[in-house]
């Protein structure tokens, strides 16, 4: 076991909805990163928060956002959802600075279909 | 784009015999390198890190790290039906975010 949790751990939603997910980092770590991975695919870097602030995005557009907690524990929202954001969502919670996280843990996911 | 890529699979062993999982990554300012394993429906457990050219042996598994040929591989001795899951090489650098390979789907056969 990590320390890290995720909620809820299965999700059902349907296009256009939105949805939060939710994710406790493990004691002392404060920088958390959050993951796309389709069947089949490794984990695709949506971005990570370090100390509440957006520290590095990928390639997802504007309809992925994220906050950060004081405790360090974060969230991803989804909005207007679309059928190819059925994953697994993966929280990884790690050490960081501003410019380097150390090595990675990871919750145990959320997974997310939309219908 | 920052790329690391990995053979997909699946990698075929009979039990006991040595598993070798390879992983190459275009950053060439790559500093962390670390293989992870996943079990279907789960999520990646950290199985070693390694920062320096060379290996790192940790039990059953060795890590290999050569950054002149931007190569990092992973061997599993007396491979247990158990070690089959699929295998995720990750880079890290400063500056940068964590970027995985595709992962390599692992099978022992008892």
């Amino acid at each position: 076991e990590t320390g890290v949790t995720q909620s809820p751990t299965h999700l059902i939603k349907t296009r256009g909805q939105q949805v939060t997910l939710r994710c406790s980092s493990q004691s002392g770590h404060n920088t958390v990163s959050w993951y796309q991975q389709a069947l089949g695919q490794g984990p695709q870097f949506i971005f990570q928060y370090y100390r509440e602030e957006e520290n590095g995005r990928g390639n997802f557009p504007p309809r992925f956002s994220g906050l950060q907690f004081p405790n360090y524990s974060s969230e991803l929202n989804v909005n207007a959802l679309e059928l190819d954001d059925s994953a697994l969502y993966l929280c990884a919670s790690s050490r960081g600075t501003s410019g380097f996280s150390d090595t990675q843990y990871f919750g145990p996911g959320t997974r997310l279909t939309v219908l | 784009q920052k790329e690391v890529e990995q053979n997909s699979g699946p990698l075929s062993v009979p039990e006991g015999a040595i598993a070798s999982l390879n992983c190459t990554y275009s950053d060439r300012g790559s500093q962390s390198f670390f293989w992870y394993r996943q079990y279907s429906g789960k999520s990646p457990e950290l199985i070693m890190s390694i920062y320096s050219n060379g290996d790192k042996e940790d039990g059953r598994f060795t890590a290999q790290l050569n950054k002149a040929s931007q190569y990092v591989s992973l061997l599993i001795r007396d491979s247990q039906p158990s070690d089959s899951a699929t295998y995720l090489c990750a880079v890290n650098s400063f500056g940068q975010n964590f970027v995985f390979g595709p992962g390599t789907r692992l099978s022992v056969l008892p």
